[in-house]
């Protein structure tokens, strides 16, 4: 059964912490997305990479945040220092154009900055 | 950047009736394409149905069936004898095949009733 995985899937850390979420894509899909999900902006594109090679991070606070794909079968969102306005969910989504044009989500990463 | 729009606020729907979802979207993208995703209160995005510009068919998967009028900028989503179970957060995304950004409206919250 094909998914896309995250890890962890709650994450409770202090103001100022490093916090590193991981995402595991289906294997063979080449594009992987990165999303954060709260009430007040929905869901607001981070980053996305395409073979590995990020072709758009503007959504994301550079400061703070980066994201990578160390290999094609891991992609990491790291935030540092952490802040409470960092709470929120944070979706991986992976897809292959062969596999046409639809991106499948992991289950989430549950993020809380007290 | 593309808009997505959602306007619709929440519904409820008795259940075995139908329901439609409004979306419309923003582009000067000539090659696109449109999704539904569902997203109950577990959390986790489920993909529903896809919808390519260039497609002269509607899209259907089972009881779900996207409305496209292209001319208009619509991607309706009619969601036929509704269950219980469909009770959730709707999203509707534009995909531009032009710079490949996924990009998700606020949604619309369904409540079907007994």
């Amino acid at each position: 059964d094909a998914r896309v995985t995250q890890t962890p899937r709650h994450k409770v850390t202090e103001m100022g912490q490093e916090v590193t979420m991981r995402c595991q894509p289906i294997l063979g899909h080449n594009t992987v997305f990165w999303y954060r999900q709260t009430m007040m902006q929905g869901l607001e594109l981070l980053a996305y990479f395409r073979n590995r090679a990020p072709l758009d991070d503007s959504g994301m606070p550079k400061d703070r945040f980066s994201a990578e794909m160390p290999d094609a079968t891991l992609a990491t969102l790291k935030i540092q220092p952490s802040e409470p306005r960092d709470s929120a969910v944070y979706f991986c989504a992976s897809g292959s154009h062969l596999d046409g044009p639809t991106a499948f989500f992991g289950q989430g990463t549950r993020l809380t900055v007290v | 950047a593309q808009k997505i729009t959602q306007t619709q606020p929440g519904m409820f729907v008795q259940e075995k009736e139908a329901v439609t979802l409004d979306c419309t979207y923003d582009t000067s993208d000539q090659s696109y394409g449109l999704f539904w995703y569902k997203q109950p209160s577990s959390g986790e995005m489920i993909f529903l149905i896809y919808q390519g510009s260039y497609d002269e068919q509607n899209a259907t998967e089972g009881r779900y069936s996207l409305n496209f009028q292209k001319a208009r900028k619509s991607a309706n989503l009619v969601i036929s004898a509704s269950q219980l179970g469909d009770s959730a957060m709707y999203f509707c995304a534009f995909l531009g095949y032009g710079n490949n950004r996924l990009a998700f409206g606020k949604g619309n919250q369904v409540v079907v009733i007994p």
